[in-house]
């Protein structure tokens, strides 16, 4: 299995500009989460969703930003304007229903740098 | 409020030695326990979990963790110290908020394993 897959691993953007993060969750995997991780607020989430439904997005921070689950192979998070304290790393994880339900697999996140 | 606790932002130990990295956690009813791992420009991977049972509880890569009710705790360990455990490593607990369990980490320990 090639693992959750998120793209691009680096993005560098300007002040206002509309950013989209993707992420394809593990192939069976019906959980899936959006994460920030920053120096001064560690590893926060963001929204997860179940069967492609949010469930919990108490985490995201403001209307500026918004996540879709299409299907059960895609998800986006957009951040639009984007402002600079939006700069982070940004983790996509998934997990699969059962007694592993809180495993969760991670990818290799995205920087997202707002100048 | 329901919260993990890293009292430790690094930890320097010399290849060989055993390690410890802490973890205290303050949750509502049975806690349920994990530990991540995170490499350089990786996502978090997953350790190994405590959800109830006997307290010393195994994992990958020949580390294990020690629940201690009685002191909160559920400290990470390894007798034997290698170059290549040097990473940022996460203890995240269950709790229910809004309705809703996710997981909450604490805000990581950077152990630094000297040859």
């Amino acid at each position: 299995d090639a693992g959750v897959i998120q793209s691009p691993r680096h993005e560098v953007t300007e002040m206002g500009q509309e950013v989209t993060l993707r992420c394809k969750p593990i192939s069976g995997h019906d959980y899936l989460f959006w994460y920030r991780q920053t120096m001064m607020r560690g590893l926060e989430l963001l929204i997860y969703f179940n069967n492609n439904v949010p469930i919990d997005d108490s985490g995201m921070p403001e209307d500026r930003f918004s996540a879709k689950m299409p299907n059960a192979s895609f998800s986006t998070l957009k951040i639009q304007p984007s402002e600079p304290r939006d700069s982070a790393v940004y983790f996509c994880a998934s997990s699969r229903s059962g007694s592993d339900k809180n495993i969760q697999y991670f990818g290799a996140g995205t920087r997202l740098s707002v100048l | 409020a329901q919260s993990v606790a890293q009292p430790e932002d690094q930890v320097n130990v010399a290849e060989g030695n055993p390690l410890t990295v802490k973890c205290t956690y303050s949750v509502s009813g049975n806690p349920y326990l994990f530990w991540y791992v995170q490499y350089p420009n990786r996502g978090l991977q997953f350790l190994l979990k405590y959800i109830t049972g006997d307290n010393l509880v195994k994992g990958s890569y020949g580390f294990e963790a020690e629940f201690n009710k009685s002191q909160t705790s559920f400290h990470l360990k390894k007798p034997s110290a290698l170059v290549s455990d040097s990473a940022l490593y996460f203890c995240a607990a269950l709790v229910l908020n809004t309705g809703f369990q996710k997981l909450v980490f604490g805000t990581g320990t950077r152990l630094l394993v000297s040859p």
